[in-house]
């Protein structure tokens, strides 16, 4: 089975400050992605990397930023938090190998800001 | 633009009862189809896809959904639902033009009485 790994399940930070959510993957797949979720908004993209080192900006990209140096991992950094970023987020991960596969999903990170 | 319509916030059944899902999707070119499920404080879990072929498409847990092209419609059916199935839905597509996006309704909880 896949499995997709983020680092923290919960986190409170405070605002103004450098947060990094972490996610990783065990099998080898082409596409990250993160997410986040908010109550009546579904999932809305915020970043995705198609390859290692390479990134795309999803509909919500303003105040994140992404790291992908490695095929397994993939950072969202929220480079000044804020409130508004209070969320939940998500993390997964999609091969190429085979038709229109289904993504795989972290279990979030609940993240607070103060 | 591609869009996911899921009309219901919330859908009720008793336990024992058949249920149904409803989603509704727009895309531009031929539409892949899936269906997740979310359990509390977890990511979300792949139930089903459509890609081609049949417009009855089985999945895990009993869960099977009907394309149905004529009316852009992906609904999530189960014949006797159970307690355990009351969860947060999420259907989402994506189309066959080559992007990298998958666009994902707003979700519908699902209370399943016993």
């Amino acid at each position: 089975d896949v499995k997709v790994t983020q680092s923290s399940r919960y986190l409170v930070k405070r605002t103004g400050e450098k947060v990094f959510l972490e996610c990783v993957q065990d099998m080898d797949h082409e596409n990250m992605f993160w997410y986040r979720q908010d109550p009546g908004l579904g999932l809305r993209l915020i970043y995705f990397s198609y390859d290692v080192k390479m990134k795309e900006k999803g509909d919500i990209p303003e105040g994140y930023s992404v790291s992908r140096e490695k095929k397994e991992r993939f950072s969202l950094i929220l480079e000044s938090a804020s409130t508004n970023q209070t969320s939940m987020y998500l993390c997964a991960s999609r091969t190429l190998q085979g038709p229109r596969q289904p993504q795989h999903f972290g279990d979030g990170t609940r993240l607070s800001i103060l | 633009a591609q869009s996911v319509a899921q009309p219901e916030d919330q859908v009720n059944v008793a336990e024992g009862n058949p249920l149904t899902v409803k989603c509704t999707y727009s895309v531009s070119g031929n539409p892949y189809l899936f269906w997740y499920v979310q359990y509390p404080n977890r990511g979300l879990q792949f139930l089903l896809k459509y890609i081609t072929g049949d417009n009855l498409v089985k999945g895990s847990y009993g869960f099977e959904a009907e394309f149905n092209k004529s009316q852009t419609s992906f609904h999530l059916k189960k014949p006797s639902a159970l307690v355990s199935d009351s969860a947060l839905y999420f259907c989402a597509v994506r189309d066959d033009t080559g992007g990298f996006k998958t666009i994902f309704g707003a979700g519908t909880r699902l209370f399943v009485k016993a």
